[in-house]
């Protein structure tokens, strides 16, 4: 079965540095999205991205975000100067999109868990 | 954020019996709700859904029920099985945002006995 892949497993970084997370999201998808979980926490929506650009965006998501998809087949999450509250759990996530008389579910990646010392 | 409620932070079950989760939920706009499994060290996975316009949705071992004057859905699974042992998640959509944009329950950790 397809699935969503999330490159690395585990990053770790300064504070202040920039990282930026990898995704191959499922190949026939056409929407994208990130989530984050902090330790403890729930699972949260951080953006939503269809045809190259955002369509929504949670309060989380601020200036020292980004995303894109730079080619055909990745999508990638940039946070500009990570603080120590970014670490948490980031996944991907990837869907068909709506269908006529159902709705195609989220299809998550094992996530990326990303430490800020 | 208190909009997705799993007020049940875990459930232990016999494996062949059946294994209820409970969520409830507060936004009158959540048109779509979802059920997914997670296991350590994996993303969630998704099992199954219910759109606001039915009440009951199976797949297999699954079924999900929505009580929409109540604001609560329910996952059974008949039988539990020792592989289901994971932390499952209610998840809900409110209708005129994102499609994929979903509020989350904090969890229910499953744990079914041989």
């Amino acid at each position: 079965e397809p699935e969503v892949t999330q490159t690395p497993s585990h990053q770790v970084t300064q504070m202040g540095q920039e990282v930026i997370l990898r995704c191959v999201p499922i190949s026939n998808h056409l929407y994208f999205y990130w989530y984050r979980q902090i330790l403890g926490q729930k699972v949260e929506f951080l953006v939503s991205f269809y045809n190259n650009e955002i369509s929504e965006k949670s309060e989380i998501f601020d200036d020292q975000f980004s995303v894109e998809r730079p080619d055909g087949s990745n999508f990638t999450l940039k946070i500009r100067s990570t603080k120590l509250e970014d670490s948490a759990m980031y996944f991907c996530a990837s869907s068909e999109g709506p269908r006529t008389g159902d709705n195609s579910p989220l299809h998550f990646g094992n996530g990326t868990r990303l430490t800020v010392t | 954020d208190q909009q997705v409620k799993q007020n049940s932070p875990s459930l232990s079950v016999q494996e062949g019996r059946i294994s209820i989760l409970n969520c409830d939920y507060t936004n009158s706009m959540f048109d779509y709700f979802l059920w997914y499994k997670k296991y350590p060290a994996e993303g969630p996975t998704f099992l199954i859904s219910i759109s606001s316009i039915k009440d009951k949705n199976e797949d297999g071992r699954f079924t999900v029920f929505l009580n929409k004057s109540a604001k609560h859905l329910s996952l059974h699974i008949v039988p539990s099985q020792p592989g289901d042992s994971a932390v499952y998640f209610c998840a809900a959509r409110a209708g005129g945002t994102s499609y994929g944009k979903l509020t989350f329950g904090q969890g229910t950790i499953l744990t079914v006995h041989p």
